[in-house]
């Protein structure tokens, strides 16, 4: 039992290139959710999955895209990186519901 | 609006000393609260968790916390601090509407020998 996995660990990216963050998680979670996390400003959330095939916006969704489309797995998007989006990102899930989140390893991400 | 609010950015103590790491909350209805820690590099541990009843919450790692309505504070203590215990701390509250948390931007726990 993994629980939730985040793949990459650390990444580096070029202004305007694009990557996608994986996150996975064996528990049959329901609920998904990835937020980043900066210097002074405590976790955000960016967009977040109430099951497969749906997604919402988060506090800061801009410049991000998403896609759940196994219930295990929650893809985060950049389509045209920028040096703002550098930040360490967490995946978390949850059962439908529930008050109580899991949160992967992170994954710390550096736009130049 | 919901909010969350730490206080403290940083806090130093000596190993063996007491803690108290403070947070207060905004939120209209009865919160569900947590404490989560972050150890350096790694993700986010949930330490512990109120919903209901006994306002003193007993975690893992011999943390507490008391939920205090009329001050709208939920103070994560510890009697005697380990060196293990440096991190960052999190405090969150939970909003039932929506399933989502509303984090504290932190406070940082530096433990001196």
């Amino acid at each position: 039992n993994a629980g939730v996995t985040q793949t990459p660990k650390f990444r580096v990216l070029k202004t305007g290139q694009s990557m996608t963050l994986l996150c996975a998680q064996d528990m049959n979670h329901e609920y998904m959710y990835w937020y980043r996390q900066d210097p002074g400003m405590g976790l955000r959330l960016i967009h977040y999955s109430v099951g497969e095939g749906t997604t919402a916006k988060g506090e800061v969704p801009d410049g991000y895209n998403v896609s759940r489309l196994k219930k295990q797995n929650f893809l985060l998007g950049l389509e045209s990186a920028a040096p703002s989006q550098t930040s360490v990102y967490f995946c978390a899930s949850s059962f439908q519901g529930s008050e109580t989140q899991y949160f992967g390893p992170g994954t710390r991400l550096l736009v130049l | 609006a919901q909010s969350v609010t730490q206080p403290d950015i940083h806090i130093t103590v000596s190993e063996g000393a007491s803690l108290e790491l403070r947070c207060n909350y905004s939120y209209g209805a009865t919160p569900y609260l947590f404490w989560y820690v972050q150890s350096p590099g790694q993700g986010l541990q949930l330490l512990l968790k109120y919903f209901s009843g006994d306002t003193l919450v007993q975690g893992i790692k011999g943390f507490e916390a008391e939920f205090k309505r009329s001050q709208s504070s939920f103070n994560l203590r510890k009697p005697s601090v380990h060196w293990s215990d440096a991190a960052e701390y999190f405090c969150a509250v939970f909003t039932s509407g929506t399933y989502k948390y509303i984090f504290g931007t932190g406070t940082r726990l530096k433990v001196l020998a």
